[in-house]
């Protein structure tokens, strides 16, 4: 009964490969997010979807794009990958924006 | 141009003491500030939060302390436990931008027993 679920967990690929994380919320949440952790471990904010509706879009290459079919599910898809892109991938989910934020337990992306 | 500061990577605390965990912010439009603790391989779990009309928030052992002319706020864990051993991010947001939380690069608490 996991509240925030990702997957993969692990994903190892080639660059220039495509490739999507999946996200899945069960709490009923009208906001979902995604985060990227990079090497130096800072937490930023790619992306928030609200009811579906794209929020914050954070400076991001256009080669990520969220996609989200309903209010519980918001995916992430990236393009071209490059070896930049390898980090750690949080999603994330809260009622209201100024409601604290469930996180899933991440995506490791490694580009080889 | 990093707005949420942790300047201490790392944080050793004997069990049983008091955990004193600090977070420094420049944008003093923030309004609204949580504190989120990581075990390694999980994501972040909400801890405590404060809104800027208030100094202090008190659930059970954590107090988060806000001093906004400072601009700094601190986590204060006591009686430290071995279970607290964790990261422990700091994040804010501002109403206008309610919905992006700027976290700063975390504290790495370890209790030793």
């Amino acid at each position: 009964d996991t509240a925030v679920s990702q997957t993969p967990k692990y994903l190892v690929t080639q660059m220039g490969n495509d490739k999507s994380i999946k996200c899945e919320q069960n709490l009923g949440h009208d906001t979902m997010y995604w985060y990227k952790q990079d090497s130096k471990k800072f937490l930023k904010i790619m992306f928030s979807y609200n009811n579906k509706e794209l929020i914050i879009n954070e400076t991001v290459p256009n080669r990520f794009s969220p996609k989200s079919p309903d209010k519980a599910h918001l995916n992430l898809h990236i393009n071209s990958l490059e070896l930049g892109d390898s980090a750690v991938y949080f999603c994330a989910s809260s009622q209201d924006y100024w409601q604290p934020q469930h996180f899933g337990d991440g995506t490791r992306l490694s580009i080889l | 141009d990093q707005q949420v500061k942790q300047n201490s990577p790392s944080l050793s605390v004997q069990e049983g003491r008091i955990s004193i965990l600090n977070c420094d912010y420049t944008n003093s439009m923030f309004d609204y500030f949580l504190w989120y603790k990581k075990y390694p391989a999980e994501g972040p779990t909400f801890l405590i939060s404060i809104s800027s009309i208030k100094d202090k928030n008190e659930d059970g052992r954590f107090t988060v302390f806000l001093n906004k002319s400072a601009k700094h706020l601190s986590l204060h864990i006591v009686p430290s436990q071995p279970g607290d051993s964790a990261v422990y991010f700091c994040a804010a947001s501002a109403v206008e931008g309610a919905q992006k939380l700027v976290f700063g690069q975390g504290t790495r608490l370890t209790i030793n027993p």
